[in-house]
């Protein structure tokens, strides 16, 4: 695609409930990340795929949290039995070691967020 | 610690003038160093990214600086527009490992 794309924009759910959010990253980036920004907070690192290599879960914040990159493409962050604390905005991420044009190489494209609010 | 400041947190400033946003860090071993803007509501955007032997980088209207001896970075805004009014955020990433290391940012306001 053009850029890197999430659904929902906004989902609001019951405290306790689990939560599916989707990332399609751009068209042949092997790198996918995923974060978290809090209010007033800065962007916080969760989770970090880089082809098929074992993915790099070192920001996950709970075993609440866990994430998918099928065939290397789409990915899906799941927060079960969601807590009032998850509520933020989640940012997700691709970029590639190759230059393709219009996209450099090893920047990392955002998408424009999920909104979560756990109520 | 690995930490990523930022300062101000907050600026405001009339529309034309040039300002700068500082980033002090203390990532270790340090790889690169990324400025981001991000609008309300959207995703952050990629200003510029800094490796070690860089000591300036230009885009457009933004120049980042970089001093790693010190670890500090600035952003430098020349003639400043509305539409620059925004969060700039700074990320330092280590040469070891996949850790990214983020500021909470500078909230730039520019005022007609």
């Amino acid at each position: 695609g053009a850029g890197v794309s999430q659904s929902p924009s906004n989902k609001v759910t019951e405290k306790g409930k689990d939560v599916e959010l989707r990332c399609d990253p751009i068209s042949g980036h092997t790198a996918l990340y995923w974060y978290r920004q809090s209010l007033g907070q800065g962007l916080e690192f969760l989770i970090y795929f880089q082809g098929n290599s074992a993915p790099d879960k070192s920001g996950l914040p709970s075993d609440r949290f866990s994430a998918e990159r099928t065939g290397g493409s789409v990915s899906t962050l799941t927060i079960q039995r969601t807590q009032q604390e998850d509520s933020a905005v989640y940012l997700c991420a691709s970029s590639s070691s190759l230059a393709g044009l219009p996209f450099a190489k090893n920047i990392q494209y955002f998408g424009a967020g999920t909104r979560l609010s756990v109520l | 610690k690995n930490q990523v400041e930022q300062s101000p947190q907050s600026l405001i400033i009339l529309e034309g003038k040039n300002c700068t946003l500082q980033c002090n860090y203390t990532v270790s071993p340090f790889s690169n160093l990324r400025w981001y803007k991000q609008d309300t509501g959207r995703g952050p955007v990629s200003l510029t990214i800094m490796t070690f032997s860089e000591n300036t980088k230009s885009n457009g209207r933004y120049t980042a600086t970089l001093d790693a001896d010190t670890k500090q970075s600035s952003l430098h805004i020349t003639a400043s527009q509305l539409s620059d009014s925004a969060s700039y955020i700074c990320v330092v990433s280590r040469s070891t490992g996949n850790q990214f290391y983020f500021g909470t940012g500078t909230s730039l306001t520019v005022i007609p």
